[in-house]
């Protein structure tokens, strides 16, 4: 168990439609990190939060926006779902924004846009 | 941005004998090199790095090694068990100042017990 917690484990939703997928870091780490995996694209690198600011942008959708709150949890928006975001979002927490902190993986949200 | 590759996608191997997965990637600016590790239905579990200033970094079963004039990077894992069947994925770390991970693709190891 990493100590990175995500809800909900698994969503199905229509196309259209907007989820939100909510992220809890390890304790003490400040930094959030959200990623997309699916079968064709791999892990990808979606956006970065440190201690409530965005630290980096990566490949995420303009219907992709995400926060991070004052207690550190951390939530990433979907809107106007497409059945090509089906796939696994995984979150990780670091205790650094950079220098090269070691990252630690939650157990991820399925979601299926149908 | 980086670009990471990674060799071979799946690899089989009879239980007790080593398996080798490799990793190149393109910015010399990298220096940052984790592995991971990802079973069926879970998230990617760290299993070992290894930063720019070092060459070689082991524990246990498992080692890493590094090749900064080459770009690329390698995981051994040694006396492989069943319990190592998962697939393991490379990355290297962005360099803009933040901490972001490019990954390869993964490689599925299997171990025949």
């Amino acid at each position: 168990d990493s100590g990175v917690t995500q809800t909900p484990k698994h969503l199905i939703t229509a196309t259209g439609q907007r989820v939100t997928l909510r992220c809890s870091p390890r304790s003490g780490d400040l930094s959030v990190y959200w990623y997309q995996q699916s079968l064709d694209q791999g892990l990808q690198f979606l956006i970065q939060y440190y201690n409530g600011e965005e630290r980096a942008k990566g490949n995420i959708l303009e219907r992709f926006s995400a926060q991070q709150f004052p207690d550190l949890h951390s939530e990433l928006n979907l809107s106007s779902l497409e059945l090509g975001d089906s796939a696994l979002y995984f979150c990780a927490s670091s205790v650094e924004a950079s220098g090269n902190g070691e990252q630690y993986f939650g157990p991820g949200t399925r979601l299926t846009v149908t | 941005g980086e670009n990471v590759e990674q060799h071979p996608s799946t690899l089989s191997v009879q239980e007790g004998d080593s398996a080798v997965i490799k990793c190149t990637y393109s910015d010399s600016a990298s220096n940052y090199f984790p592995w991971y590790k990802q079973e069926l239905g879970k998230g990617p579990q760290l299993i070992i790095d290894i930063r720019s200033n070092v060459g070689e970094k082991k524990d246990q079963r498992i080692a890493v090694t590094l090749n900064k004039t080459a770009k690329h990077f390698s995981l051994h894992i040694t006396e492989t068990q069943p319990e190592d069947s998962a697939v393991y994925f490379c990355a290297a770390s962005d360099q803009t100042g933040a901490n972001n991970l490019f990954f390869g693709t993964g490689t599925r190891l299997t171990v025949i017990p």
